[in-house]
């Protein structure tokens, strides 16, 4: 089993571009997550979908939207990048809440 | 605001030693405590995991203790290896489907 996988593996924008950040899970889980990594702070989680059809916010959304496709994807896009938006983004999943969650193989994005 | 303090951000502990991490958090609806290890270049993964109606867990060389009133846990890893030299995540989360992470611990085990 692939488990979460995470596509691009390394991506670096211009200011100003856009891009999508792909998320797929193979375990037939209900719950996603996108979270940012940065030096010193952390995950922080950018957006969530507790079952397919919901999102919700987390800690930072501002400058990022969500789709939830269907129940295995779950996809992260940047409609007008910013240097602030450089870092590592994980996507994860869990079966249900308070669950474990599998994080995938990360994102690192520079935005320049 | 940051709901799970995590200290201390760094620790270096010599082989068979053991290294001790704290959290500590705020919002008493949480009711789920996980330890995540992370090496570098890979997603953090699930070390261990406690919920509020035990004190202690222990899974080999990985224990969480957990204070309710004081509203902290901690992770102890036993005999410590240098194969255990990784960033170590605490987090908790409670009725959302959100887990809320502290901002990591380096650790590295010297020989």
């Amino acid at each position: 089993n692939a488990g979460v996988t995470q596509t691009p593996k390394f991506q670096v924008l211009k200011t100003g571009q856009s891009m999508t950040l792909q998320c797929a899970q193979d375990m037939n889980h209900n719950s996603m997550y996108w979270y940012r990594q940065d030096p010193g702070m952390g995950l922080r989680l950018i957006y969530y979908s507790a079952s397919e059809g919901t999102t919700d916010k987390g800690e930072v959304p501002n400058g990022y939207n969500v789709s939830r496709l269907n129940k295995r994807e779950f996809s992260l896009r940047l409609e007008s990048a910013a240097p602030s938006q450089t870092s590592v983004y994980f996507c994860a999943s869990s079966e249900f809440k308070n669950t474990e969650a599998f994080f995938g193989q990360g994102t690192r994005l520079t935005v320049v | 605001q940051q709901q799970v303090k995590q200290s201390p951000q760094s620790l270096i502990v010599q082989k068979g030693g053991i290294s001790i991490i704290n959290c500590a958090y705020e919002n008493t609806a949480f009711d789920y405590f996980p330890w995540y290890q992370q090496f570098p270049g890979k997603g953090p993964a699930l070390l261990i995991a406690i919920r509020p109606d035990v004190s202690e867990k222990k899974e080999g060389r990985f224990t969480i203790s957990f204070n309710k009133s004081a509203k902290q846990f901690s992770l102890h890893i036993m005999d410590s290896q240098p194969g255990d030299s990784a960033t170590y995540f605490c987090a908790a989360s409670g009725t959302a489907s959100k887990l809320t992470f502290g901002t990591g611990t380096r650790l590295q085990v010297t020989l």
